[in-house]
Order: C-alpha cells, then structure tokens, then sequence
C-alpha cells in the first residue's frame, strides 16, 4: 500500500525556518518525481514545488523560489522541503504527491499533510 | 503561468442528478488536464487523468471531457458521498496550477 506521510511542521516566526519531510512506503520511491502542494487555511490548491525521480532537476512556483529547497534521499525513501525566510502568507497545511504518468502527468498519492503556521 | 478558471464556484444538486463542472484553460493545454475531489480533511483524490481517463477504483458515474481549452468533468447519477470541493489542474508545465475549485453540495 502506497504511504506518504509527512511530518516538520509547526509554528514559527515570520523570517524563520522550517523543514518538512515526507517519508515514503509501499513503492519504488527512486522511480517517482514527486510534489509538494499546500492549502492555506480555506483556500485552494496551491503547487508549490517539484522534483525528478533522481533529484536533478527541480521546479518552484514563483511564490517561493528563491526562498524554498525541495530535495529527496532516495537511500531513505524521504522527500524534503526546506522553508526559509518564511512569510505569513505561508501559513498553510503542506501536503505531499507523487507524480505518476509518463506523457501526461498527474498527483496520484497524497500524504495527509503538514500544518505550517507562520505567525509572530 | 497558465491560469485555471473553473465554474461555477458552487453548486447544489440532488441524488440522481447529472451535474457538470467546467474548467478553462488560459491557453492551450492539450489533454494535460486532470480532476481531483477533496472532502473536509481530507487530501485530495485524483479522479480523472489526461482529462478523460477514469482511474482505477473511481465509480465510472464520473466522467472527464475536452481538449484544448475547455473541459468538463460530469457526474451522473450523483450519490451523497460526491459532496466535496472539486479542483481541476494542469500539468502541461510548471508551475502545475489548481483552478480556485468548485463546492458540490447534495441537497
């Protein structure tokens, strides 16, 4: 059974740092990209980042590029994003996807999520 | 970016109604074009991939259409469990946008 399980999360200041993890189970982890999604508080879905199977290549949405890391260690079956310079607006539960697909793509798992609050 | 536009925002129908959801592309996506249902809580289930293939374990009452633009996902036959908040998103290129969703509620 496919698990995605995501952890990290937790209330910070704004400016400050946080690193979520996204431990994975119940598939080939080094065959997959996968995605980081979040969900402010009411609000919709929002892609945030995205990494290859081999972890050499890696996309952001333009709301955290610069800011954000997305990485994986495929020996520990683990994906990560590094949060830094966090902003209020960052606030959101963060979920976790795998991307299936080969020619057209889409999020076929999801973990059930990461809270981030970014307050003072 | 591409944006996303869906409509309506929300809708309410009975059990055994056909309801249709449509999402709008800003420029052509192809088939690059997939729906999920998420309900209060919960992480979001793909439903439909490639804007019309049905994923395995998904009841076939949920149908996806179109190409280009233009899509649609359908339910016929609406049971109670499809209440929930309905995205569309593309993944012709990143960033890989969400429309802002629609809230199906079953009266």
């Amino acid at each position: 059974e496919v698990q995605l399980l995501e952890s990290g999360g937790g209330l910070v200041q704004p400016g400050g740092s946080l690193r979520l993890s996204c431990a994975a189970s119940g598939f080939t982890f080094n065959n997959y990209a996968m995605n980081w999604v979040r969900q402010a508080p009411g609000k919709g879905l929002e892609w945030v980042s995205g990494i290859r199977s081999n972890g050499g290549t890696t996309f952001y949405a333009a709301s955290v590029k610069g800011r954000f890391t997305i990485s994986r260690d495929n020996s520990k079956n683990t994906l990560y994003l590094q949060m830094n310079s966090l902003r209020v607006e960052d606030t959101a539960l963060y979920y976790c996807a795998r991307t299936q697909g080969s020619g057209y793509w889409y999020f076929d798992y999801w973990g059930q999520g990461s809270l981030v609050t970014v307050s003072s | 970016d591409i944006q996303m536009t869906q409509s309506p925002s929300s809708l309410s129908a009975s059990v055994g109604d056909r309801v249709s959801i449509t999402c709008r592309a800003s420029q052509n996506i192809g088939s690059y074009l997939n729906w999920y249902q998420q309900k209060p809580g919960k992480a979001p289930r793909l439903l439909i991939y490639a804007a019309s293939s049905l994923r395995n374990g998904v009841p076939s009452r949920f149908s996806g259409s179109g190409s280009v633009t233009d899509f649609t996902l359908t339910i016929s036959n609406l049971q109670p469990e499809d209440f929930g908040i309905y995205y569309c998103q593309q993944s012709y290129s990143t960033p890989y946008t969400f429309g802002q969703g629609t809230r199906l509620e079953i009266k």
